[in-house]
């Protein structure tokens, strides 16, 4: 069975250009997360998807953030306009529905690095 | 808003020696996360704690859950070099808090 794949795996891109990130969760999983570290700092939360609508986008920093899961499989995470402080690596995770038998338990992918320049 | 505490945040130690790494939690939650990540790579689960007192055992590691303490512990007994890696736990349901992560190095 396939993990969690994202891509790009590493995107250097300036201040001001537009950089779109995907996640492929694992095929069954509804729930789909994003996360971000910072230069070591915690993996802080992003959003939440539950199929294809947003259950929790809290954590998403600011309006240049733009996250969408069309028809509730694979998931773009886009960044428009890139800041300096938008680097950092982006996770994403995804998880079967939280029922009987299900933990809740995260399968991450490896991550996509952005470095704003 | 629930805050989840590591301790501590970098630790060296020799092989075959034994230490605890701390994680702490600000709200009541009953499901604590460890995770393992190795340079580069994704993050990989390591135990699920369910319950108060529950307590998972997979090789030279092993996590316990005081849900009244809001804490969980993960030993590590007679620490090899391939446990060097970043631990973290995570809190909550759903809408997942992770800690800070400590990074293990063990020196040979």
């Amino acid at each position: 069975e396939a993990g969690v794949t994202q891509f790009p795996s590493h995107s250097v891109i300036e201040k001001g250009q537009t950089v779109t990130l995907r996640c492929d969760p694992i095929s069954g999983h509804d729930n789909l997360y994003w996360y971000r570290r910072v230069m070591g700092k915690e993996i802080k939360f992003l959003l939440h998807f539950v199929k294809e609508s947003k259950q929790d986008e809290s954590g998403m920093p600011n309006n240049r953030f733009l996250a969408e899961r069309t028809g509730g499989t694979y998931s773009t995470l886009k960044v428009q306009p890139a800041e300096l402080e938008d680097s950092g690596v982006y996770f994403c995770a995804s998880s079967q529905t939280l029922t009987r038998g299900y933990t809740g338990e995260l399968f991450f992918g490896e991550g996509s690095r952005l470095t704003v320049l | 808003e629930l805050k989840v505490e590591q301790n501590p945040l970098f630790l060296s130690m020799q092989e075959g020696k034994n230490y605890t790494i701390y994680c702490n939690y600000s709200t009541t939650s009953d499901r604590l996360y460890w995770y393992r990540q190795d340079p580069g790579k994704s993050l990989e689960s390591l135990f699920v704690l369910l319950s108060n007192g529950a307590v998972k055992q997979e090789g030279r590691l092993m996590a316990s859950l005081d849900t009244k303490a809001r804490l969980s512990t993960l030993h590590i007994t007679a620490a090899v070099h391939d446990l060097s890696a970043t631990y973290f736990c995570a809190v909550g349901t759903y809408k997942y808090i992770f800690g800070t992560g400590t990074r293990l190095k063990v020196l040979a």
